[in-house]
């Protein structure tokens, strides 16, 4: 159980277009899901806070016109990087707390590679 | 604000020695939670701790924590090569809102068959 899965696992775009990221749980329902954006050698760095029928939070620093987070159901958020540049290349991560299962473990996708040529 | 400490930053080891890595907090936890990472993947949860002085083992690992709250260590016993990973500790984000977590820097492990 706690399965979270992440599409897509890879995305090369060129400089100026916008990406899109879903992210589902599998087999569990989470009001709140979370994105990560992780740097080559580097730990996960939180960017937001994504909550089922309301708006996202973001994080001191993320740009919230440039990352668009959509939390459209209860299993279901999606990461939209508009207007990219190469900057914005990096592995992008989200998870999603089985609150069912208790406790504060936090389950994650495979996460993105994004590449912005 | 809240910060995990996380040591050691890399070890190498050879296949069965076992393996020891600790994170401290400048600030109490209710939770920790150690992750491993592989390449291209997302963390997945190895073991999670949820009161003071608990030890918990899942196979090869144990994990403890602390008595002050502020500390955490892991262990792995008898390593084998697909131990290799980044372990990250990591505990909630109280600072933040609806439960998001904080992270250590990480510990490499490389294993040496």
């Amino acid at each position: 159980g706690a399965v979270v899965s992440q599409h897509p696992s890879r995305v090369i775009c060129k400089s100026g277009t916008s990406v899109k990221i879903e992210c589902r749980s599998l087999d569990f329902q989470a009001t709140t899901m979370f994105w990560y954006r992780q740097f080559p050698k580097q730990s996960l760095m939180l960017m937001a806070t994504s909550n089922e029928g309301s708006k996202a939070t973001y994080e001191q620093g993320v740009e919230k016109d440039k990352f668009l987070i959509n939390h459209a159901s209860l299993t279901l958020s999606t990461l939209t990087v508009t207007s990219a540049h190469p900057e914005d290349s990096s592995f992008y991560i989200c998870s999603a707390r089985d609150l069912a299962g208790g406790g504060g473990g936090q389950f994650f996708g495979p996460g993105t590679r994004l590449t912005v040529l | 604000g809240q910060q995990l400490n996380q040591s050691p930053q890399s070890m190498f080891i050879q296949e069965g020695e076992d393996v020891s890595m600790n994170c401290t907090s400048s600030s109490i936890f209710n939770t920790w939670l150690w992750y491993k990472q592989e390449p291209g993947e997302g963390p997945v949860l190895l073991i999670a701790l949820y009161k003071a002085g608990e030890l918990t083992s899942n196979g090869r690992l144990t994990a403890q924590f602390g008595i002050t709250r502020k500390d955490s260590f892991l262990n792995i016993s008898a390593s084998i090569p697909s131990d290799v990973g980044i372990y990250f500790c990591a505990g909630p984000n109280y600072g933040g809102s609806q439960g998001n977590l904080i992270f250590g820097k990480g510990t490499k492990l490389s294993v040496k068959p």
